[in-house]
C-alpha cells in the first residue's frame, strides 16, 4: 500500500527553467492538494482538485499550474522557476471528511 | 480570513516531563485535526475532533476541542524522545468542505 507517492524527491533548477512535479495516489481518493512548506509559515495551499478533470486555486497559486487528467495523478508545473519558489512541496489526498494523507515531499531549490 | 495560531512555536524539554501545545482562533471550525511531521517526511494524521468539548486520547497524547470549536490543545504526558517532531493543527473551514486552515506548527524536542 504505497499511499501518496511524489517524484522527484529533490531537484535543483536554474531561474527560468520549467519542471513538473508528479503526485500519484493509490487509495482512490477524490480530493488532491498541492502545498508548499516554508520555515515559520506552515503549509500553504497552492492548488487543489475535488475530482478528476477539476482544479482550483488555493492560497498561493501564482507561478504554478496543475492538471488532474486521471483520478490517481495530480501534476504541479512550474513554467518559469524563480528563487522565491524554493521550498518543500507536499502533495496530499483525502476522501470525504477523513484526514489528509501526505506524500514525503519534494525539496526544490531554484538558483 | 481564518487564522490558526499555535503556541509555543518551539519547545525543548527533558524526557519524562509533561507539555501542552495550543491551537487558537477567533473563528469556528467544523473539525480540528492534529498532525505530526518528522524531518524529511510529510505530516501524519494523529487525530480528528469534531464536537465541541470532545476529548480523545492516543496513548500518552490527549487532544481536546474547545466547547465553542475555536481552539484545541494537545497534551503529552511523560514525553519521550520518540515524540520529537513538528506538531501541526488544522481546522476544517465551515464555508468549504475541501480545504483546511493550517497552523504554523510547534517544533517539539524531547531530550533523553
Amino acid at each position: 500500500n504505497a499511499g501518496v507517492t511524489q517524484t522527484p524527491k529533490f531537484r535543483v533548477l536554474k531561474t527560468g527553467q520549467s519542471m513538473t512535479l508528479l503526485c500519484a495516489q493509490d487509495m482512490n481518493h477524490e480530493y488532491m492538494y498541492w502545498y508548499r512548506q516554508d520555515p515559520g509559515m506552515g503549509l500553504r495551499l497552492i492548488h487543489y482538485s475535488v475530482g478528476e478533470g477539476t482544479t482550483a486555486k488555493g492560497e498561493v497559486p501564482d507561478g504554478y499550474n496543475v492538471s488532474r487528467l486521471k483520478k490517481q495523478n495530480f501534476l504541479l508545473g512550474l513554467e518559469s522557476a524563480a528563487p522565491s519558489q524554493t521550498s518543500v512541496y507536499f502533495c496530499a489526498s483525502r476522501q470525504g471528511n477523513y484526514g489528509y494523507t501526505f506524500g514525503s515531499g519534494t525539496r526544490l531549490t531554484v538558483v | 480570513t481564518q487564522l490558526l495560531e499555535q503556541s509555543p512555536q518551539f519547545l525543548s524539554i527533558q524526557e519524562g516531563e509533561n507539555l501542552t501545545v495550543y491551537c487558537n482562533s477567533s473563528s469556528v471550525f467544523s473539525s480540528l485535526q492534529w498532525y505530526r511531521q518528522e524531518p524529511g517526511e510529510g505530516p501524519v494524521l494523529l487525530v480528528t475532533v469534531v464536537t465541541g468539548g470532545e476529548v480523545k486520547k492516543l496513548k500518552r497524547l490527549t487532544f481536546q476541542f474547545g466547547d465553542a470549536r475555536k481552539d484545541s490543545s494537545l497534551h503529552i504526558t511523560a514525553a519521550q524522545p520518540g515524540d520529537t517532531g513538528l506538531y501541526l493543527c488544522a481546522g476544517g473551514r465551515e464555508d468549504s468542505n475541501y480545504q483546511l486552515i493550517w497552523g504554523a506548527g510547534t517544533k517539539l524536542i524531547i531530550k533523553p
